[in-house]
Order: structure tokens, then C-alpha cells, then sequence
């Protein structure tokens, strides 16, 4: 079992609130990801970073945020929530290596925060 | 266009039999594909990973092929267990110049009935 936690697991709020989802590994990974998941439908990558002040989009466009002030700890927030951005949300994690930020790691997600924006 | 294929879609078993998964991929380079397990409500867990020189791999009741040719891999679980059922991934990896980037199937849905 990963040492990865994302708070809250669930989460259903209005349109316009600002919302944060938690992510917090003990692991020492130097990179975290966040995914974005519609139900039957592949994951998306949002957002990723290499470490503590590093942080890049991933592939699919996302109205959220992301910061990396600590090594354990990579929130993402939204600004102004919306119907649209309801989904799953997973964290992810994974040792550094050299190069490429995927190649080889294997990565260790945490077990995903389901929003649902009224 | 890089994609990874997942067949089938879903899957009903009964307790104790085999079956099969079906991942078909179009990336190139090709660095290395997983399979991943995730449970409802959960994140995805990593069974088994494979480079180009790989053929197989087993952990425990699951075992992966890949065919780097034809670019096909397979997940084969044996006598089945009710804890199974889920969502089972198939990733892949490329040598991208600057970035490996992985891409993922949409999963294919095991129920496994008692």
C-alpha cells in the first residue's frame, strides 16, 4: 500500500466556490502528478512536478492550479468551481530519476477525490 | 497518433476461471507498458511492468505478455478471485525527446460473480 493521501474523497459544492484538493506523500518522491478521470474513460494528465517549486501542465487543459512548497505536499485548486469540472482527481507519486519525468517510474496514486460541483 | 486500445470493454466471469485482456498500442518510441489494477472508489495499483526486450511477466495470478512487433499485450488471471473485479489499465510509455509521456487505455470493467 502507497504512503500517498488525498483529502477530502469526496466533495460536492456550488458553482463560483474555491476549492482545494489535498495530496500528501511520505514516500520522498521527488515528483507528483495530478490526473484528471471521467467515469469509463482513460486518465488525463493535468498537471506534474519535478519537485518543490517546479510545477508543469500536463497534456489536458485544466482551469486548476497547482503549487509544490514541500516535497509531501502538492495541492491543486480551483478558483471557481463549475458543473464542468466535475470528475475524479487523482494524485500521483513516483521516485526521480533521471530524463523523462514517466520513463520508468512506477507510480503510486493516492485513492482520488471525487468532486461534484452543483 | 499515439493510443492504446483496450479490449473488451467489460467482462463477466465466474469465480475460479481464466481470463484474458486484450491492450493494443500505437506509440512509438516505445519504452515500456504496465498493467494496472484499480479497485472502485480507488486509485490505480501497479501490477506488472514490461520493457521492449520483455515477453512476460508474471506477479502472483496475473501474468503479461507483450509482443513489441505487433505491438500487443495481453493480462492473463488465473482462477479468478472475487476480489478481481476492477478496472484493469494498460499504460504505455514512450522515449519522447524531452518528455516520456504515458499514455492510458480507458481500462476494461472485470466483474467476477461467485
Amino acid at each position: 500500500e502507497a504512503d500517498i493521501y488525498q483529502t477530502p474523497r469526496y466533495l460536492v459544492i456550488g458553482t463560483g466556490k474555491k476549492i482545494t484538493l489535498e495530496c500528501s506523500q511520505t514516500m520522498g518522491h521527488d515528483k507528483m502528478y495530478w490526473y484528471q478521470q471521467d467515469p469509463g474513460m482513460e486518465l488525463h494528465l493535468i498537471h506534474y512536478s519535478y519537485g518543490v517549486n517546479s510545477t508543469e501542465k500536463g497534456d489536458l487543459s485544466s482551469e486548476s492550479t497547482v503549487s509544490r512548497i514541500r516535497t509531501e505536499h502538492f495541492p491543486l485548486t480551483l478558483e471557481s468551481a463549475r458543473p464542468s469540472h466535475t470528475s475524479q482527481y487523482l494524485c500521483a507519486s513516483s521516485e526521480s530519476a533521471s530524463g523523462s519525468p514517466f520513463s520508468t517510474d512506477t507510480q503510486y496514486f493516492g485513492p482520488g477525490t471525487r468532486l461534484t460541483v452543483l | 497518433k499515439n493510443q492504446v486500445e483496450q479490449s473488451p470493454q467489460s467482462l463477466i466471469i465466474l469465480e475460479g476461471k481464466n481470463c484474458t485482456l486484450q491492450c493494443n498500442y500505437t506509440v512509438s518510441p516505445f519504452s515500456n507498458l504496465r498493467w494496472y489494477k484499480q479497485d472502485t472508489g480507488r486509485g490505480p495499483v501497479s501490477l506488472t511492468i514490461m520493457t521492449f526486450s520483455e515477453n512476460t511477466k508474471s506477479n502472483g495470478r496475473y501474468t503479461a505478455t507483450l509482443d513489441a512487433d505487433t505491438k500487443q499485450s495481453s493480462l492473463h488471471i488465473t482462477a479468478s478471485q472475487l476480489s478481481d473485479s476492477a478496472s484493469y489499465i494498460c499504460v504505455v510509455s514512450d522515449r519522447g525527446s524531452t518528455l516520456g509521456r504515458l499514455y492510458f487505455g480507458r481500462g476494461t470493467q472485470l466483474t467476477v460473480w461467485p
